[in-house]
């Protein structure tokens, strides 16, 4: 059974970088696509990114100044980077496994997602 | 980006209702569509995917349909644990966006 679980701290103060890891068991993370989702409280879902194993990213282009996601296969992490937060980043941060379900550039679902952080930014 | 609007934001239902909740597309996705449903506190689950397929362990009254713009997702007859939160999401093109959700509640 696959399993996700979002580590980091849960308060960042505005204008810092806000950190969290992703840990993946019962799967490798070859072959496979990893995503990071956000929900600010009360509200939708909005997709930040993904990474494939081999280290190739794609990023919603409304953060993607200010995002950055990375791998370590070697410990089964995958990470997110989010700089210069405000207010508005505040939000529970989920990561998940983007299925390659159509083998081409579109298709991909989200099978299987950690349990979320909530990250809140504030000084 | 695509935008996908969800219909009705809420409903209020009875335990053995058929609900369906409508998904359109602010452009042709072609059958690229999932379902999540999510309770309160926890991750969304995935339901349904490429439109119609229901994930392995979803239970049969779950069903979605359509193809390019316009996509429903109906429970045929609802159980106590369907009462949550439903979202649509296109698998299209890149970024990949949900719509805004539909609160199934217990009338």
């Amino acid at each position: 059974q696959v399993q996700l679980q979002e580590s980091g701290p849960g308060l960042v103060k505005p204008s810092e970088t806000l950190s969290l890891t992703c840990t993946v068991s019962g799967d490798s993370m070859s072959s496979h696509y990893w995503s990071w989702i956000r929900q600010p409280p009360g509200k939708g879902l909005e997709w930040i990114g993904y990474i494939y194993y081999t280290g190739r990213t794609n990023y919603n282009p409304s953060l993607k100044s200010r995002v950055t996601i990375s791998i370590d296969t070697s410990k089964n992490q995958f990470s997110l980077k989010l700089t210069s937060v405000t207010a508005a980043d505040t939000a529970v941060y989920y990561c998940a496994r983007l299925w390659d379900y159509g083998g081409s550039d579109n298709g991909d679902f989200f099978d299987y997602w950690g349990r979320g952080t909530l990250v809140t930014v504030s000084s | 980006d695509i935008q996908m609007t969800q219909s009705p934001s809420s409903v209020s239902a009875s335990v053995g209702d058929r609900v369906t909740i409508t998904c359109r597309a602010s452009q042709d996705i072609s059958s690229w569509l999932a379902w999540y449903q999510q309770k309160p506190g926890k991750a969304p689950n995935l339901l349904i995917y490429a439109a119609s397929t229901l994930q392995s362990g979803v239970p049969p009254r779950f069903s979605g349909s359509g193809s390019g713009t316009d996509f429903t997702l109906t429970i045929s007859s609802l159980q106590p644990e369907d009462f949550a939160t439903y979202y649509c999401q296109q698998a299209d093109t890149f970024p990949y966006t949900f719509g805004q959700g539909t609160k199934l509640e217990i009338k």
